[in-house]
C-alpha cells in the first residue's frame, strides 16, 4: 500500500498569514497518462470532508483560489494563503493512483 | 441539488452484521463509481470500498482490511449503493461515509455511525 505522511502546523497560525501543509508519498503518485493522482480535503469541525484540490494542484470548483496545491512523484504540499478563521479544521491528502485509495493522517490548522 | 444520505447504522455485537444504505439524488447514479470512507474514533479516514458503473462490469474493490467481510453493492433504479457488512470488529467502529467523486467536486454523505461493541 501508498503510505501517506503528513507535515504539522505551528498552531495557532495568525490570521492574514499563509501556512503550507506538506505531504509525502511512499510511491510516485504519477500515472501513465502523466497526471499526478493526489488529492487534498479540508474537514470542518461537524462536517465531512470537502475536496480542495485534484490531481495535484487543481482546484475543486467552489473552492477559494487562496488554495493552492503543488508538488510532484512523492512530495506534495497545500498552501493557503492569508488565512481566515473558516480555515480552520483538519487537512488530508489523498493518493488516488492505485488501490487501495489511501489518506494521509490529517494536519491540524488553528487561526489566531 | 446531489444529496448523498446514508442510514442503517447503530450499534452491533462483534461478529454479527449490519448493513448501510446510501441513498442520492440530483446526479446520474447509474453513470456514477461509488465509494464508502469510514473515519476512526481518533479522526483517521481510511478508504473501504469503491463499485464502478454498468458500464465497467460493475467492478468492485475493497481496503485490506475488510476483504472478505464487506460486500459493496448498488441498486441503480433506487439510486442507492450499499454496504453489507459481516463479521464486524471492534476495530470497525465509525463513521461511515458515501462518497462521489464527482469532475470537479466531490459529494461526500453527512456520515452514519457504526458501534461495534459488547
Amino acid at each position: 500500500d501508498i503510505v501517506m505522511t503528513q507535515g504539522a502546523l505551528p498552531n495557532p497560525v495568525p490570521s492574514g498569514e499563509s501556512a503550507s501543509i506538506t505531504c509525502r508519498s511512499s510511491k510516485s503518485l504519477v500515472y501513465k497518462d502523466g497526471k499526478t493522482y493526489l488529492n487534498w480535503f479540508l474537514q470542518r469541525p461537524g462536517q465531512s470532508p470537502q475536496l480542495l484540490t485534484y490531481w495535484t494542484s487543481t482546484r475543486a470548483s467552489g473552492v477559494s483560489e487562496r488554495f493552492s496545491g503543488s508538488g510532484s512523484g512523492t512530495y506534495f504540499t497545500l498552501k493557503i494563503s492569508r488565512v481566515r478563521a473558516e480555515d480552520a479544521g483538519v487537512y488530508y491528502c489523498q493518493q488516488v493512483r492505485e488501490y487501495p485509495l489511501t489518506f494521509g493522517s490529517g494536519t491540524k490548522l488553528e487561526i489566531k | 441539488e446531489v444529496q448523498l444520505v446514508e442510514t442503517g447504522g447503530g450499534l452491533v455485537q462483534p461478529g454479527k452484521s449490519l448493513k448501510l444504505t446510501c441513498a442520492t439524488s440530483g446526479f446520474t447514479f447509474s453513470n456514477a463509481w461509488m465509494h464508502w470512507v469510514r473515519q476512526s474514533p481518533e479522526k483517521q479516514l481510511e478508504w473501504v470500498a469503491q463499485i464502478k458503473a454498468k458500464s465497467n462490469n460493475y467492478a468492485t474493490y475493497y481496503a485490506e482490511s475488510v476483504k472478505g467481510r464487506f460486500t459493496i453493492s448498488r441498486d441503480d433504479s433506487k439510486s442507492s449503493v450499499y454496504l453489507q457488512m459481516n463479521s464486524l470488529k471492534e476495530e470497525d467502529t465509525a463513521i461511515y461515509y458515501c462518497t462521489w467523486p464527482g469532475t470537479t467536486v466531490d459529494y461526500w454523505g453527512q456520515g452514519v455511525m457504526v458501534t461495534v461493541s459488547s
